[in-house]
């Protein structure tokens, strides 16, 4: 089976940077999504990690280190609406389908 | 490119019932995933249909099915319903080629809040 473990719950302040962790232990590793949910809405993807090292995308950025079965999620330049439930997901085992985390409410105040 | 869609968006149902909620995945994508996401539990995997043929299924009860259409198109259904089956029901889309071809990609779809009284 798959473990995969984030943090329920952060705050951060407006315009600061925030990191949300994710490590995962898992047979086989195919990849490591992130997703961004906010209340009420479906899950949109953010990024995808397949190989070590860091994917930039705007004030979005992902690692990956596959040795450590470790992922974060950076987000700069925090905005209100950057409030939202951050989930990580794996790919893994020969499987089509990811495992996703029980996700990361992240809480953006002024 | 129209994204994923999903009906109803919202269904009420009494407990016995049975359900059928709809997916329309976007173009071009042959695999479509079905998730049951609930506060508690988070987001469970119910089953992936891949041209037709459930290829991958989560660990619910078989009162849980589903089943896809020649033009990729998804039904899920739920019979005899029970209080713990209110949930949003999300359904997912994506080009679902081998596993480390980098096309699962998941696109969802706005979910069907399903609740059961």
């Amino acid at each position: 089976g798959q473990n995969i473990d984030q943090p329920t719950e952060m705050t951060a302040t407006e315009g600061a940077i925030v990191q949300i962790n994710c490590t995962y232990q898992t047979s086989g590793f195919n990849g490591l999504f992130w997703y961004q949910q906010h209340a009420g809405e479906a899950p949109t993807f953010l990024s995808y990690n397949v190989l070590d090292g860091l994917e930039e995308k705007g004030r979005f950025s992902s690692f990956l280190s596959r040795s450590k079965g470790y992922s974060y999620l950076l987000l700069k330049e925090l905005q209100m609406k950057d409030s939202a439930s951050y989930l990580c997901a794996v790919l893994a085992g020969g499987s089509y389908i990811p495992t996703f985390g029980r996700g990361t409410s992240l809480i953006v105040h002024p | 490119k129209a994204g994923v869609t999903q009906t109803p968006r919202y269904l009420i149902k009494t407990r016995g019932q049975q359900v059928t909620l709809s997916c329309s995945p976007i173009s071009g994508h042959r695999s479509v995933s079905w998730y049951q996401q609930t506060p508690g539990q988070g987001l469970q995997f119910l089953f992936e249909y891949f041209s037709e043929t459930q290829r991958n299924k989560g660990n619910f009860p078989g009162r849980f099915s589903g089943r896809q259409f020649s033009n990729s198109r998804s039904e899920m259904n739920v019979s005899t319903l029970e209080l713990g089956d209110s949930a949003l029901y999300l359904c997912a889309s994506s080009l679902g080629g081998s596993p480390g071809q980098g096309t699962h990609e998941q696109y969802f779809g706005p979910g069907t809040r399903l609740t059961v009284t």
